[in-house]
């Protein structure tokens, strides 16, 4: 297995432009979870699905930030419009039924500067 | 809620020399699971061991260890034979056994091995 895909790698991007995260979670894994991780805050959970659905999104700080996932193997984060603040590494992250067993499969990352 | 804390920001150990990382966290679940998780500068999220609460003994892989004292709430994390690839930053996380499978993660610490 590949493990979690995220794309891009690194972002970079003017104030104001909309910016898209995109991830492929492990096939089969049932639960998808997008992390903002800063040096200020740690790792914040933004918000996360089961089977394709939003449970807990009160993590999204404003309403420019948008989550999707149309189908168990593709989501987005998306940033509308973006500001420097939002610079940040966003994580990726996935599980299957026996998340306790073998926890969370992370990504590799998007770290997303806005200038 | 949840909350995971750990105390020490950075520390520092000599190559071959025994670390111990702390980790306290807070909850009224009497049921649920902890996890070491290790971020090195590559910043991918590797799962290091995991503990069930209702298991008194202390989980082990290979170098890597815990102190779990349920009463306490405390879950520490010992690293013998520290080596350089050790060098991350470490994340304590907490899961419910019951109730979704969201963790909660401390801010994390960062270790540098010495050579």
């Amino acid at each position: 297995d590949a493990g979690v895909i995220q794309s891009p790698r690194h972002e970079v991007t003017e104030m104001g432009q909309e910016v898209t995260l995109r991830c492929k979670p492990i096939s089969g894994h049932n639960s998808l979870f997008w992390y903002r991780q800063t040096m200020m805050r740690g790792l914040e959970l933004l918000i996360y699905f089961n089977n394709n659905v939003p449970i807990d999104d009160s993590g999204m700080p404003e309403d420019r930030f948008s989550a999707k996932m149309p189908n168990a193997s593709f989501s987005t984060l998306k940033i509308q419009p973006s500001e420097p603040r939002d610079s940040a590494v966003y994580f990726c992250a996935s599980s299957g039924v026996q998340t306790s067993n073998y926890g969370y499969t992370f990504g590799s990352g998007t770290r997303l500067t806005v200038v | 809620a949840q909350t995971v804390t750990q105390s020490q920001p950075e520390m520092s150990v000599q190559e071959a020399e025994t670390v111990t990382l702390s980790c306290t966290y807070d909850t009224s679940e009497s049921n649920y699971y902890l996890f070491w998780y290790k971020q090195p500068p590559s910043r991918q999220m590797i799962l290091v061991i995991r503990q069930e609460a209702y298991k008194q003994q202390n989980a082990t892989e290979n170098r890597f260890s815990v102190n779990f004292q349920k009463a306490a709430k405390s879950f520490s994390l010992k690293i013998s034979d520290s080596q350089l690839g050790d060098t991350a930053m470490y994340f304590c996380a907490f899961m419910k056994h019951a109730g979704g499978n969201q963790f909660y993660f401390g801010t994390g610490t960062s270790l540098t091995v010495i050579p």
